[in-house]
C-alpha cells in the first residue's frame, strides 16, 4: 500500500513549456486535491475532484488544468509555464465519506520555471 | 474570504520544553481543525485533529485545544524531542460548500535544540 504517489519528484521547465504532474492513490479514495506550497504561504488549493468524473476550481486555478483520469489518478497540467508557477506541488486524497475529513498527502513535486 | 492565521512563523525551544502554536480562523461555521507535520522533503502528515463539538484532544505528548467563541485553536507539544523539529500547519475546514476543502495556515517552523 503506497498511499499517494507523485511523479516526477523534481522538474525544471523553461517559460512557455508545458508539462503534466501525475498523482495516483491506491486507497480507493473518492476525492483528490492539488495544492501548491510557497514559502510563508502554507498550502493553497489549485483544483480538486470530489469524485470520479468531477473537477472544481480551488483558490488559485489560473494557469492550470486537471484531469481525473479514473478513480486512482488525478493529473495537473501546466499548459504554458511561468516563473510564478515555481513551487512545490502536493497531491492529496480523502475517502469522500461524509464526516471523514482527513486528507492524505503525497511526497510532492518540486517545480522550477526559469 | 475564509482565512486561517498561524503564529509564530518560527519557534525554537530547548529539548524537554513545551511548544505552543496558535491559529485563528475567520469562518465561524468551520467544524474541523487538523494539524499537519511536514518533515524536510516530505508531504504533510496529519498528527492530530479536533472537531467543533470538542474543546480539547490529547494524544501522548501532543494536544489541541479549541475555543469556538474566540475562533482560535492551538497545538501543544510537551517534552519536546529533536525529532519534533519540522514545519507544522494548522487548517480549518471551510463550509462555503460541501467540498470538504481545507484552508491552511502559513506554517510554523519548530526547531528543538538538543
Amino acid at each position: 500500500n503506497a498511499g499517494v504517489t507523485q511523479t516526477p519528484k523534481f522538474q525544471v521547465l523553461k517559460t512557455g513549456q508545458s508539462m503534466t504532474l501525475q498523482c495516483a492513490q491506491d486507497m480507493n479514495h473518492n476525492s483528490m486535491y492539488w495544492y501548491r506550497q510557497d514559502p510563508g504561504m502554507g498550502l493553497r488549493l489549485i483544483y480538486y475532484s470530489a469524485s470520479e468524473g468531477t473537477t472544481d476550481k480551488g483558490e488559485v486555478p489560473n494557469g492550470y488544468n486537471v484531469s481525473r483520469l479514473n478513480k486512482r489518478e488525478f493529473s495537473l497540467r501546466l499548459e504554458s509555464a511561468a516563473p510564478s508557477q515555481t513551487s512545490v506541488y502536493f497531491c492529496a486524497s480523502r475517502t469522500g465519506t461524509s464526516g471523514d475529513y482527513e486528507q492524505y498527502f503525497g511526497p510532492g513535486t518540486r517545480l522550477t520555471v526559469t | 474570504g475564509e482565512n486561517v492565521e498561524q503564529h509564530p512563523s518560527t519557534l525554537s525551544v530547548q529539548e524537554g520544553d513545551s511548544a505552543v502554536i496558535k491559529c485563528t480562523y475567520s469562518d465561524s461555521a468551520s467544524n474541523y481543525f487538523p494539524w499537519y507535520k511536514q518533515e524536510l522533503g516530505k508531504g504533510p502528515q496529519l498528527i492530530i485533529d479536533i472537531r467543533s463539538n470538542v474543546g480539547e484532544k490529547k494524544d501522548q505528548r501532543i494536544a489541541v485545544t479549541l475555543n469556538k467563541t474566540a475562533k482560535h485553536f492551538s497545538l501543544h507539544i510537551t517534552e519536546t524531542q529533536p525529532e519534533d523539529s519540522a514545519v507544522y500547519f494548522c487548517a480549518a475546514r471551510g463550509l462555503r460548500d460541501s467540498s470538504y476543502k481545507l484552508i491552511f495556515g502559513s506554517g510554523t517552523r519548530l526547531l528543538v535544540r538538543p
